[in-house]
């Protein structure tokens, strides 16, 4: 089954702009990853957060969590042609941290 | 590449056949994992190796599905008398920290 769940399931945007895209969970985790899919390169880790930090930066990308609400933001600044691809957010908890649950994935298009 | 490994990438059989897909982690990776993503879904966890163990395989779909991790080098899955329902991508992932995994390219798995 599905932890994560994405929003929006798409997105276009202009080459330049930013991209914001919202992951929810149902349970509590231990930590949060997002991943990139495109069918060139198959599913690259981007960025993990653990269930006590609030915010991470890496690059041009911005994650936020919030644990009480049970969601998570993605942010890509200054997005580009090549950052088209889906995003997923991946969870793990509890004891099962070797098992990520994935949600449906954002699609988004970076328009040059 | 030092990266995940997989072979096939796609591959083609018909309803009844038996087909074996091989993964060969990032080699200093203890921990191995299967997953299976359909057209519009996010991964979906099957099983996970520590070394040769077996540790989780609940999720495996079937009794026709199975894993193996001969001396806890390389993995095979493998899918007895596919079914249409079996066509997906397979991913394997590969990692030494437990929930930081590393993704393959995957198997494109249609059955005819």
């Amino acid at each position: 089954s599905q932890q994560g769940e994405e929003d929006p399931q798409a997105l276009s945007i202009q080459e330049g702009e930013n991209a914001t895209m919202n992951c929810s969970y149902k349970t509590s985790i231990n930590n949060l990853q997002w991943y990139r899919q495109n069918s060139g390169r198959g599913l690259v880790h981007l960025i993990l957060i653990r269930s006590n930090e609030r915010e991470k930066h890496s690059g041009r990308l911005r994650v936020t969590l919030d644990t009480s609400k049970k969601s998570s933001s993605l942010l890509i600044t200054a997005s580009r042609a090549a950052d088209t691809a889906s995003y997923f957010c991946a969870t793990d908890a509890g004891r099962s941290n070797y098992k990520l649950t994935f949600g449906k994935g954002t699609l988004l298009t970076v328009n040059p | 590449d030092t990266g995940v490994s997989q072979d096939p990438r796609h591959k083609i059989t018909k309803r009844g056949q038996n087909v074996t897909f091989r993964c060969d982690p990032i080699s200093e990776h203890n921990r191995l994992y299967w997953y299976r993503q359909t057209l519009g879904q996010g991964p979906e966890f099957l099983t996970y190796f520590q070394n040769e163990a077996q540790l989780e395989k609940s999720r495996l779909l079937s009794d026709r599905f199975s894993a193996e991790r001969p001396k806890g080098s390389f993995s095979t899955l493998e899918i007895q008398r596919t079914e249409q329902g079996d066509s997906a991508m397979y991913l394997c992932a590969s990692s030494l920290v437990i929930y930081e995994q590393y993704f393959g390219p995957g198997t494109r798995l249609t059955v005819t």
